[in-house]
């Protein structure tokens, strides 16, 4: 079984406040680490793919890097607003595995006024 | 942006019945669609692969008979759970793949088994 982990599970920060989550993989056979953003009732939502050991990316205030050799990526939101709240999702893909996602459970943001 | 829709949002039915649930791309062409079910605090779990025209494969442990896949175009495709049971109550999400690569999810359906 492959196992895809993130913390927190969930975290509550005021607006304002810059924070971050983990994403922790199996560090062999790597292809890509996709990042997604989910809000409730909504389709998930594409932020990043990761490929390259080392690899950072940034979109707007969210930015995520990449460990291929210790298996992690980070996700960090800069200045957190009420509309980053949402459940943030890190999937995985194996080299030969296709295009099959390997998700993790998830970190649910709440940016509180 | 690629669009993604999913038919019906939420479904209430009871034990026994079959439910379809529709995936449809909307604004681009996907040769290959995804189905995924999520239970309570737990992460997306792939059931299958669909691919326009050919049979879906289906993940360890998923019954095929069980939950029918049909992708008869390449903006559709459809995920039939038979026979339903209270146990396959859970959230139920679609994605396509576009050429440029690219994985595009539907919102999701909420199935309820009574």
């Amino acid at each position: 079984i492959l196992n895809v982990e993130q913390s927190p599970q969930s975290l509550h920060v005021q607006e304002g406040d810059s924070t971050n989550f983990t994403c922790s993989f199996p560090s062999s056979n790597f292809y890509a680490l996709h990042w997604y953003r989910w809000e409730t009732a909504k389709s998930p939502e594409a932020l990043f793919v990761m490929t390259l050991n080392g690899d950072e990316k940034k979109k707007g205030r969210i930015s995520a890097t990449l460990n291929t050799k210790e298996g992690y990526s980070y996700l960090y939101i800069k200045g957190s607003q009420p509309e980053d709240s949402a459940t943030y999702l890190c999937a995985l893909i194996l080299t030969g595995g296709g295009n099959k996602l390997t998700f993790g459970t998830g970190t649910q943001l709440k940016v509180e006024l | 942006g690629a669009v993604v829709s999913q038919h019906p949002s939420w479904v209430i039915c009871k034990s026994g019945t079959s439910v379809k649930i529709e995936c449809r791309s909307l604004d681009f062409q996907a040769t290959t669609m995804f189905w995924y079910r999520q239970f309570p605090k737990q992460s997306l779990m792939l059931m299958a692969t669909s691919n326009e025209g050919s049979k879906a494969t289906y993940e360890q442990g998923v019954e095929k008979d069980k939950f029918l896949i049909n992708h008869a175009s390449l903006t559709l495709s459809t995920l039939t759970v038979t026979s339903a049971h209270p146990e396959d109550s859970s959230f139920y999400i679609c994605s396509a793949k576009s050429v440029e690569d690219g994985q595009y999810f539907g919102p999701g359906t909420r199935l309820t088994v009574l």
